[in-house]
């Protein structure tokens, strides 16, 4: 079956550092979506990628679409502490499949 | 207003015992879904519901039995209990088209001892 994997499954950073998640699919995605589940909390979506190669941005987070569709990244610019949780990409392998697989999860951490 | 809610927010229970999770969502989705987590955090789909019909039915025991009256609500119940069933579920909730992001409950920590 499809499988999500994301690296690092944890990433302490100091506040105002940089930090990136990397998503990679086993299958050829058709979207993918980005998710953040802060702890405690349950998972928020963030945003939805379509198209090859696709960039999208939301203020300090920056979301990326592999060439092949089978791979997406999330970086965030100068971290700061309400950017803690753990943050999930999670891929639809066929345009009208409801079944949204998840990846593992980087859980991030920022040291104030 | 919560848009997908969920009764109980924690649930302790002994090993062998029948329980249910209860879940509603008032965003006029027509798609809803269970899903478990455990304590590594990773998120499993378990099933999922269009319009009171199921359309995902994961690996999952079959004393997992999901229930959907009506497009807003979908239950879970869980026969004999298992150490092992101990995880957060989330009931979620989508439409169809075109975005289906996901809209989560606040989650359901199941303990069985």
């Amino acid at each position: 079956g499809q499988q999500v994997m994301q690296i690092p499954q944890y990433q302490h950073v100091q506040e105002g550092e940089d930090f990136t998640t990397y998503c990679n699919s086993s299958t050829t995605l058709s979207n993918i979506q980005w998710y953040k589940q802060r702890p405690g909390g349950h998972p928020v979506f963030l945003i939805q990628l379509v198209k090859s190669g696709e960039v999208k941005k939301q203020k300090r987070l920056t979301f990326q679409f592999g060439e092949a569709k089978k791979n997406s990244s999330l970086h965030i610019t100068a971290t700061q502490t309400t950017d803690v949780g753990t943050y999930f990409c999670a891929g639809r392998s066929n345009f009208g499949n409801e079944k949204l697989t998840f990846g593992t999860g980087t859980r991030l951490t920022i040291i104030p | 207003d919560t848009a997908v809610s969920q009764t109980p927010k924690y649930l302790v229970t002994q090993m062998g015992n029948d329980k249910s999770i209860k879940c509603e969502q008032n965003l006029g989705h027509d798609t809803m879904y269970w899903y478990k987590q455990d304590s590594k955090k990773f998120l499993k789909i378990m099933f999922s519901y269009n319009n009171k019909e199921l359309i995902i039915n994961e690996t999952v025991p079959n004393r997992f039995s999901p229930k959907s009256p009506d497009k807003a609500h979908l239950n879970l119940h869980i026969n004999s209990l298992e150490l092992g069933d101990s995880a957060v579920y989330f009931c979620a909730s989508s439409t169809r088209a075109p975005q289906r992001e996901q809209y989560f409950g606040p989650g359901t920590r199941l303990t069985v001892t």
